[in-house]
């Protein structure tokens, strides 16, 4: 099956710097990419995702790029405040989806 | 419209007994995925359900099992429960057929605590 594998697992920036947190996996049919913010004691909310016929979408300060040959794809937040400290969760999904192990982003005013 | 709601959000149980989790999609939303969070495992997926039928299933043991209703609400059921079946037990769902390549929405989610 797939595996995920999302590394830092834990990332501090100084307020304003950019984050950038990587996954690779491992099943070449996996057509789709979630990225999910999960703040303290609350729910995953997805905040970007990329299709595989994608390679590279942007909301705002967040961006995700996809290297299907590579089978890698990254999240990157630009200009970072302080409530973007959360863990964040990549994920990968053709059949189900399996999650990478998460990122823990501190950002320091 | 509301959002996934999930009930009871805490359980405590003790080894041995079963278990029963409910799950209510945002209206119109008909897949329905299940997960459990725990810190050693991170999120991992348990199944999905589309149209009353189960769609797709992790890899856990036949203990955990689940079913969808008529109006897209879920339950899954863990029997015979474990000390290492502590955990966040998180429910999804999407909008049509397919739920792992939609954008998935979650609830809550229950936690469980076996004693």
């Amino acid at each position: 099956g797939e595996n995920v594998e999302q590394h830092p697992s834990t990332l501090s920036v100084q307020e304003g710097d950019s984050a950038v947190i990587k996954c690779t996996y491992s099943d070449s049919a996996s057509n789709y990419f979630p990225w999910y913010k999960q703040e303290l004691g609350k729910r995953p909310q997805l905040i970007i995702d990329i299709r595989s016929n994608v390679g590279e979408k942007k909301d705002q300060r967040i961006a995700v790029t996809l290297n299907k040959t590579a089978k890698h794809f990254s999240l990157h937040i630009t200009e970072t405040q302080p409530e973007d400290s959360a863990v964040y969760f990549c994920a990968a999904s053709m059949n189900d989806m399996r999650f990478g192990a998460g990122t823990r982003l501190t950002v320091k005013p | 419209k509301a959002g996934v709601t999930q009930t009871p959000r805490y359980l405590i149980k003790t080894r041995g007994q079963q278990v029963t989790l409910s799950c209510s999609p945002i209206s119109g939303h008909r897949s329905v995925s299940w997960y459990q969070q725990t810190p050693g495992q991170g999120l991992q997926f348990l199944f999905e359900y589309f149209s009353e039928t189960q769609r797709n299933k992790g890899n856990f043991p036949g203990r955990f099992s689940g079913r969808q209703f008529s109006n897209s609400r879920s339950e899954m059921n863990v029997s015979t429960l474990e000390l290492g079946d502590s955990a966040l037990y998180l429910c999804a769902s999407s909008l049509g057929e397919g739920g792992a390549n939609q954008p998935q929405h979650f609830g809550d989610g229950t936690r469980l605590s076996i004693l």
